[in-house]
């Protein structure tokens, strides 16, 4: 299993429609957990932070599952400046280290 | 939130020649740096971890005499990509961690290596 593994996509949505994405990872010692978008040949930003009860930030609602070691990101009236990569970021237990998914693409259509 | 900026944003060298990128922190202290490639549709790959004083630290598979990262103060990294080779071309970012605050990471912008 990879230690942190997101689909692809491109998930492909239409303006003002809800869109959802999870991320699994592998080692049930990661204890943070993170969303970071990265435009086309930009560096990476992060979009929100996931905490175990849950983290809203207007239209995103990030979520944690550790029992089934996934973490969600649900975006809601999607607009055309969402279109972007999602990248699922984990550390890597107790070490430093941050893990990065490969992320999944979204766009959203007009 | 904390910046961090990336210097040059992007160059183009010949093969066998030696570049080096800066990253730093602007309004914070770092104690840790990382740096990251990233080839293109890739996801970020982590190079090294770079501790403030002391030697970074490589992943499995990055050689350290070729990447040369030296973090002589607590708002300045480098790395240095010596006798750079066509496949090393990537783009390249580093990150910092605010001293002793939160696991948060904040990406500078990247640098674009091309080398020809």
């Amino acid at each position: 299993r990879k230690e942190v593994e997101q689909d692809p996509g491109p998930f492909n949505v239409p303006e003002g429609a809800t869109v959802a994405f999870n991320c699994t990872y592998s080692n049930s010692a990661s204890q943070s957990f993170f969303w970071y978008r990265q435009d086309c040949r930009k560096e990476p930003k992060l979009l929100m932070s996931v905490y175990s009860s849950g983290n809203e930030d207007g239209r995103f609602t990030a979520q944690l599952n550790r029992a089934s070691q996934y973490i969600s990101l649900l975006i809601r009236d999607s607009k055309l400046s969402d279109s972007a990569t999602y990248l699922c970021v984990v550390n890597k237990g107790r070490d430093d280290k941050i893990i990065f998914g490969k992320g999944t693409r979204l766009h959203i259509l007009p | 939130g904390a910046v961090v900026s990336q210097h040059p944003s992007w160059v183009i060298c010949k093969s066998g020649t030696s570049v080096k990128i800066e990253c730093r922190s602007l309004d914070f202290q770092a104690t840790t740096m990382f740096w990251y490639r990233q080839f293109p549709k890739q996801s970020l790959m982590l190079m090294a971890t770079s501790n403030e004083g002391s030697k970074a630290t490589y992943e499995q598979g990055v050689e350290k005499d070729k990447f040369l990262i030296n973090h002589a103060s607590l708002t300045l990294s480098t790395l240095t990509v010596t006798s750079a080779h066509p496949e090393d071309s990537s783009f390249y970012i580093c990150s910092a961690r605010e001293l002793a605050v939160t696991d948060t990471q904040y990406f500078g912008p990247g640098t674009r290596l091309t080398v020809l």
